[in-house]
């Protein structure tokens, strides 16, 4: 069984766009989050909600929005997209609020091109 | 704020050489600190972790000493094989902060 699964892996669009990205975890855990690694695979964390509740919310424009349904799923939309939004976005999930010395799972992935 | 510096990349090897990945972080208090592996075109996998100093985590041949005084948890293998061929990502995590942060990433290339 697929820890944290993400749809689509590949996403490409045209600038100014609306699209989504959504993730689900089955392990229970009451954490998840949203990163952004770019070509240099540097991972900025964007994103981590807790019991659906928004814990962090880093630098990042409003043009994205999360949205946790249920604490198995941490969805992220993304509006009018730019051609600096190209990226692999990765889901993860843990147990504890970040801390504690917990791992985090991460999905396969999602890599989105905006042309 | 907590933040981890790993060594730049890329890293070149031919198989059965030994590596080490520098890995040293900054963080008040008693962080965990992980090590992750990217294989193309995957997510992250934890490839071993420590929780507190002294400790050694250790994995498919890999290991990590979690050294306090030196706050350093470098990545070490004695013979590395061209399936070791990855991005590694050192990481910590602790009670104070709400996520894991993560250094740059080493990318390792092994060759035949």
């Amino acid at each position: 069984d697929t820890a944290v699964s993400q749809t689509p892996k590949y996403l490409v669009t045209q600038m100014g766009n609306d699209k989504s990205i959504k993730c689900e975890q089955n392990l229970g855990h009451d954490t998840m989050y949203w990163y952004k690694q770019d070509s240099k695979k540097f991972l900025k964390i964007m994103f981590s909600y807790n019991n659906k509740e928004l814990i962090i919310n880093e630098t990042v424009p409003n043009r994205f929005s999360p949205k946790s349904p249920d604490k198995a799923h941490l969805n992220l939309h993304i509006n009018s997209l730019e051609l600096g939004d190209s990226a692999v976005y990765f889901c993860a999930s843990s147990q504890e609020v970040g801390g504690g010395g917990d791992e985090q799972f991460f999905g396969p992935g999602t890599r989105l091109t905006v042309l | 704020g907590n933040s981890v510096t790993q060594m730049e990349g890329p890293v070149t090897l031919s198989e059965e050489a030994f590596l080490t990945i520098n890995c040293t972080y900054t963080a008040t208090g008693y962080p965990s600190l992980f090590w992750y592996v990217q294989y193309p075109g995957e997510g992250l996998q934890l490839l071993l972790k420590a929780t507190k100093a002294d400790d050694k985590g250790s994995n498919k041949g890999f290991e990590a000493t979690y050294r306090k005084e030196t706050t350093s948890f470098h990545l070490e293998k004695g013979s590395v094989q061209v399936s070791d061929s990855a991005v590694y990502f050192c990481a910590l995590s602790s009670y104070n902060n709400n996520d894991m942060r993560f250094g740059a990433g080493t990318r390792l290339t092994v060759k035949p």
